[in-house]
């Protein structure tokens, strides 16, 4: 399966400070979907993005995907306490139906 | 439109004991996979089930198995339990199986292997 590689692991970050967290894969990716996972909570559908170069906003959340399609970037401008949680990408590739996920970057945010 | 649902939510077993976990996804979604979460590994795919039929699955020893009922819900069996076993078993479904549809998860089970 397509192995993604996400960073950083951690992100401490102060109220109102932007974050961004990364997503690279060495093979191209024939989609990427974002999911996030409040404490003691469980993941929860963010985004799609499947086509090169496509970027799509969620209010605050911006969300691309890379021109070669090996890499993602999810960005939060102007952080808030409720953005808390982990943040993971994930990939499914060709034929192969398991969606493949990114160890998630933790994110905090100091009030 | 209820959704996916895991019992039990909290497991404690011993080592060599066996344990089964269910898994009632969203009416309608017709595949079911499973997830294994861990502080050090994050979320590890189990296996993924389509119409009673495993389609895939993932790099875990045979003491894990599953299966899918033809009413689409789903049971996952882990024998002889190890101490690393302990984790947060997701379980998740979509309403078919196209590489890259999205994932509605459930609570999950907690596992504890004393």
């Amino acid at each position: 399966g397509q192995q993604v590689m996400q960073i950083p692991q951690y992100q401490h970050v102060q109220e109102g400070e932007d974050f961004t967290t990364y997503c690279n894969s060495s093979t191209t990716l024939s989609n990427i979907q974002w999911y996030k996972q409040r404490p003691g909570g469980h993941p929860v559908f963010l985004i799609q993005l499947v086509k090169s170069g496509e970027v799509k906003k969620q209010k605050r959340l911006t969300f691309q995907f890379g021109e070669a399609k090996k890499n993602s970037s999810l960005h939060i401008t102007a952080t808030q306490t409720t953005d808390v949680g982990t943040y993971f990408c994930a990939s499914s590739g060709g034929s192969n139906y398991k969606l493949t996920f990114g160890k998630g970057t933790l994110l905090t945010v100091n009030p | 439109k209820a959704g996916v649902t895991q019992t039990p939510r909290y497991l404690i077993k011993t080592r060599g004991q066996q344990v089964t976990l269910s898994c009632s996804p969203i009416s309608g979604h017709r595949s079911v996979s499973w997830y294994q979460q861990t502080p050090g590994q994050g979320l590890q795919f189990l296996f993924e089930y389509f119409s009673e039929t495993q389609r895939n699955k993932g790099n875990f020893p045979g003491r894990f198995s599953g299966r899918q009922f033809s009413n689409s819900r789903s049971e996952m069996n882990v024998s002889t339990l190890e101490l690393g076993d302990s984790a947060l078993y997701l379980c998740a479904s979509s309403l078919t199986d196209s590489p890259g549809e999205k994932l509605f998860f459930g609570s999950g089970t907690q596992l504890s292997v004393l």
